[in-house]
């Protein structure tokens, strides 16, 4: 089956430091992949949508500035979250839309394992 | 109104009940619809998938009710191993997941 692979799964780091995150589609080519935020206890909240080979699409209220995305190839997106700041402490997950039928449903997305950012 | 509504629970269920859990959805032009599993500290998985005609895959059976923009999913059977989050989760226009807050269930021996 379709298989996405983030990395770091984990992360501590300083306050200022920038960190990036990559996800990778190992199995199928992924022009679409999204980056989502998870708070505790709280559902996943869609920050971006990442195009290979354009911009991003932020949604509202996450800075772009903030959290750079880019999208090089059909298999790699990449998260960097600048100058971080405990703040930013969250768990950050990848998914990537495999738009191969599986059944009768395409469009599936699969999600990486995350990566739990602690900013101290 | 949220997107998509769930009741966060928790549901707790002794082993071998059968537990069911609904979902709502505001948008009518949704046009797909799943449900995700999250085990606490991991990323959601693919459960299944669910088809206007409902279907079943093993224990779990789904259903979806366009009219009234609902979908449910049952577990018969409970086993420990089923304890997690819920997540309903709706395709719309666009291809835009939308997810709900999740639906914890702890299946008890």
């Amino acid at each position: 089956g379709a298989v996405v692979s983030q990395h770091p799964s984990w992360v501590i780091c300083k306050s200022g430091t920038s960190v990036k995150i990559e996800c990778r589609s190992l199995d199928f080519q992924a022009t679409t992949m999204f980056w989502y935020r998870q708070f505790p206890k709280q559902s996943l909240m869609l920050m971006a949508t990442s195009n290979e080979g354009s911009k991003a699409t932020y949604e509202q209220g996450v800075e772009k500035d903030k959290f750079l995305i880019n999208h090089a190839s059909l298999t790699l997106s990449t998260l960097t979250v600048t100058s971080a700041h405990p703040e930013d402490s969250s768990f950050y997950i990848c998914s990537a839309r495999d738009f191969r039928w599986q059944g009768i449903v395409k469009n599936i997305q699969y999600f990486g394992a995350g990566t739990r950012l602690s900013v101290l | 109104r949220k997107e998509v509504e769930q009741d966060p629970g928790p549901f707790n269920v002794p082993e071998g009940a059968t537990v069911a859990f609904n979902c709502t959805y505001s948008n009518s032009a949704s046009q797909s619809f799943f449900w995700y599993r999250q085990d606490c500290r991991k990323e959601p998985k693919l459960l299944m998938s669910v088809y206007s005609s409902g279907n079943e895959d093993g224990r779990f059976t789904a259903q979806l009710n366009r009219a009234s923009q609902y979908i449910s999913l049952l577990i018969r059977d409970s086993k420990l191993s089923d304890s997690a989050t819920y997540l309903c989760v709706v395709n719309n226009a666009g291809n835009m997941l939308t997810f709900g807050g999740g639906t914890r269930l702890m299946v008890k021996p």
